[in-house]
């Protein structure tokens, strides 16, 4: 069974703070590494698709990084604002499948 | 619109009534992905389509669940004999022909209600 775990479940912070969550996956078969945006009434918003062992990739504020010998991800949010509060979701492709395997998600909220 | 399109979003049933969730994915894209997310829980991969061809259907739960991509389109996930445990959010996603590290587009997903 393939098991995505994410930490931690939820996060409350005040605006300005930085933070970072952790995703944990499978370290055998890996293909890649997928991170969304879920706001609330809204569909998942693709953020990042890792592939490469030690990648780290940025979108403004929000940058992450890939570890695929030891199966982690680190997503890092510098400075939050109120508009990051959201789930974000990780999730894990192996070689022999084309099916993301999710985490459960991690809910991020910011105070003003 | 250029995104992904999902209808209905809200559906209540019956329990033992049939259900069918509509999909259409971005034009071009040719694979499209269906989950299930339950509350508080991250989705779970149902099946997928890359073009007409159902290539994994592992997630289905039962043999209730069927989905179909006639023509490599719009997509139809249909669940018969709803049960309560049914009750969910279904999404679908869709992503554009190549290697696997494509992202995929989500759309708004249907939330079913099983009474």
């Amino acid at each position: 069974i393939l098991n995505v775990e994410q930490s931690p479940q939820s996060l409350h912070v005040q605006e300005g703070d930085s933070t970072n969550f952790t995703c944990s996956f499978p370290s055998s078969n890996f293909y890649a590494l997928h991170w969304y945006r879920w706001e609330t009434a809204k569909s998942p918003e693709a953020l990042f698709v890792m592939t490469l062992n030690g990648d780290e990739k940025k979108k403004g504020r929000i940058s992450a990084t890939l570890n695929t010998k030891e199966g982690y991800s680190y997503l890092y949010i510098k400075g939050s604002q109120p508009e990051d509060s959201a789930t974000y979701l990780c999730a894990f492709r192996s070689s022999n499948t084309g099916k993301l395997i999710f985490g459960q998600g991690t809910t991020l909220q910011v105070k003003p | 619109g250029a995104g992904v399109s999902q209808s209905p979003r809200y559906k209540v049933a019956k329990r033992g009534q049939d259900v069918a969730l509509r999909c259409d994915p971005i034009s071009g894209h040719v694979s499209l992905f269906w989950y299930q997310q339950a509350l508080g829980q991250g989705p779970e991969f149902l099946t997928y389509f890359q073009n007409e061809a159902q290539l994994d259907k592992s997630g289905l739960p039962s043999d209730r669940f069927f989905a179909e991509r006639p023509e490599g389109s719009v997509s139809t996930l249909k669940i018969q004999r709803t049960q309560q445990e049914d009750s969910a959010v279904y999404l679908c996603a869709s992503s554009s022909h190549g290697t696997y590290n494509q992202p995929q587009h989500f759309g708004d997903g249907t939330r079913l209600s099983i009474l």
